[in-house]
């Protein structure tokens, strides 16, 4: 299983952060498997914001619920990250990656990873 | 929200070494709603321990996890010169899943 996330680097303040994770040797339809989203805000520990699978459950962190939304493409076998009105505090480095069994659980494969800097 | 403490933050070792690392949780994960991570520079982390002790795929033996309730281990029996690295637990007990601040294993 291989997951690359992509999108822009640079993103202006109080605009929308969107940024898609392509799956490769395994389907978003399977609906065994998990997929979400987790950042390292610069100079910052890892935070999670939040997961999803085929059968349309979405659980996020509460301190981002209001600004996020998680989302399974599965003709093209992708996951989209949206974060709405962002600010300095969401910049920050963007994984894709599966869950080892459910939507509140561990990562077992990761992306390499993504830089999103907000700045105008 | 669950806070996870790990000790210590910097632990300078040899290789062939035995290295132990500490997870403390704020409160009870009330299961094996543990995790640990390795990561190096420039890499993503990646899962070693899940469900407080079961090794991930491709995992070797010898990195084991224990712990219950709000206190967790980590332990390298013979550090290997790639072990050196940043570790990370991680719990999925409580809402929002949260992450230690990490330990840097570091070469002595």
């Amino acid at each position: 299983l291989q997951l690359q996330e992509s999108g822009p680097g640079l993103v202006k303040p109080s605009e929308t952060l969107s940024l898609t994770c392509t799956v490769s040797g395994g389907s978003v339809r399977d609906r065994s498997s998990y997929w979400g989203w987790i950042r390292r805000p610069h100079g910052k520990g890892l935070e999670w914001i939040g997961s999803t699978y085929y059968g349309g459950v979405t659980y996020y962190n509460p301190s981002l619920e209001r600004r996020v939304s998680i989302s399974l493409h599965t003709s093209k076998d992708q996951l989209s990250l949206s974060l709405m009105s962002v600010t300095a505090t969401d910049t920050a480095v963007y994984y894709c990656v599966h869950l080892l069994g459910g939507l509140r659980a561990s990562a077992n494969y990761w992306g390499q990873g993504t830089l999103v800097t907000v700045s105008s | 929200e669950i806070v996870l403490t790990q000790s210590p933050g910097t632990l300078s070792l040899s290789p062939g070494e035995r290295a132990t690392l500490s997870c403390r949780a704020s409160q009870s994960l009330g299961g094996n709603y543990l995790a640990w991570y390795q990561q190096k520079p420039g890499q993503a982390p990646r899962l070693l321990i899940y469900g407080v002790s079961s090794r991930a795929t491709g995992i070797p033996d010898r990195f084991s996890g224990s712990g219950s309730g709000t206190d967790f281990t980590l332990t390298i029996s013979r550090l290997e010169p790639e072990d050196f690295a940043v570790y990370y637990c991680q719990q999925f007990g409580g809402s929002p899943l949260t992450f230690g601040g990490g330990t840097k294993v570091e070469i002595k």
